[in-house]
């Protein structure tokens, strides 16, 4: 079955790394995406990962994919202000265009 | 390139009117996909056109309906509408309606039914 899961709500100091942590059950997945979104805002691409890769990274963000566990990370180095915000994860299932998202994590940087 | 446009940003209906959102793609961009976000069940897919075709739809009542014009704009409509539509629509376009194309997302329409 579909089904994204997602902690709630994340704190973290200026400067510090964040960890969002995301759990997916359909283990056909093809594609996981990371997107942001602030307040009054539609969604960001942060970034996305194969389901046959490991790790991605992309400057400050860095993506580790544990299919055994079907868990999926998103890492923020150097957690800045301007990084608060919602974070969802979502999966395309066979490749399908129909993105399951998780319910959101909020990212809140404390200066 | 300009992003994805939603017309209009804010809307106010009471229940049992009908509603028209509209969506303009990315410049070159063939497929648009449409969510709705609420607090309670979060993002959920509406469904998605290619070429002026329904590809995709998920699990919505028909009152719920869209399409797309030959420019890849595309309007959803809400028909009877009911407190629970309240939400944010979110349009999506991509280039083409491949599984390796990135989703990009406009600003939503805030729908609000009284």
């Amino acid at each position: 079955g579909e089904d994204v899961e997602q902690s709630l709500f994340l704190s973290v100091r200026e400067g510090d790394s964040s960890v969002i942590n995301c759990t997916y059950t359909d283990s056909s997945s093809t594609y996981l995406y990371w997107y942001k979104q602030e307040p009054g805002a539609g969604l960001q691409l942060l970034t996305y990962i194969f389901s046959n890769m490991d790790m991605k990274q992309d400057q400050r963000l860095t993506v580790l994919l544990n299919k055994k566990d079907k868990h999926l990370s998103l890492r923020i180095a150097d957690t800045q202000t301007g990084d608060s915000a919602i974070y969802f994860c979502a999966e395309s299932i066979g490749g399908r265009r129909a993105l399951t998202f998780g319910s959101g994590t909020r990212l809140q940087v404390q200066p | 390139k300009a992003g994805v446009t939603q017309t209009p940003r804010y809307l106010i209906k009471t229940r049992g009117q009908q509603v028209t959102l509209s969506c303009s793609p990315i410049s070159g961009h063939r497929s648009v996909s449409w969510y709705q976000q609420t607090p309670g069940q979060g993002l959920q897919f509406l469904f998605e056109y290619f070429s002026e075709t329904q590809r995709n739809k998920g699990n919505f009542p028909g009152r719920f309906s869209g399409r797309q014009f030959s420019n890849s704009r595309s309007e959803m409509n809400v028909s009877t509408l009911e407190l629970g539509d309240s939400a944010l629509y979110l349009c999506a376009s991509s280039l083409t309606s491949g599984k390796t194309d990135t989703q990009y997302f406009g600003p939503g329409t805030r729908l609000t039914v009284l």
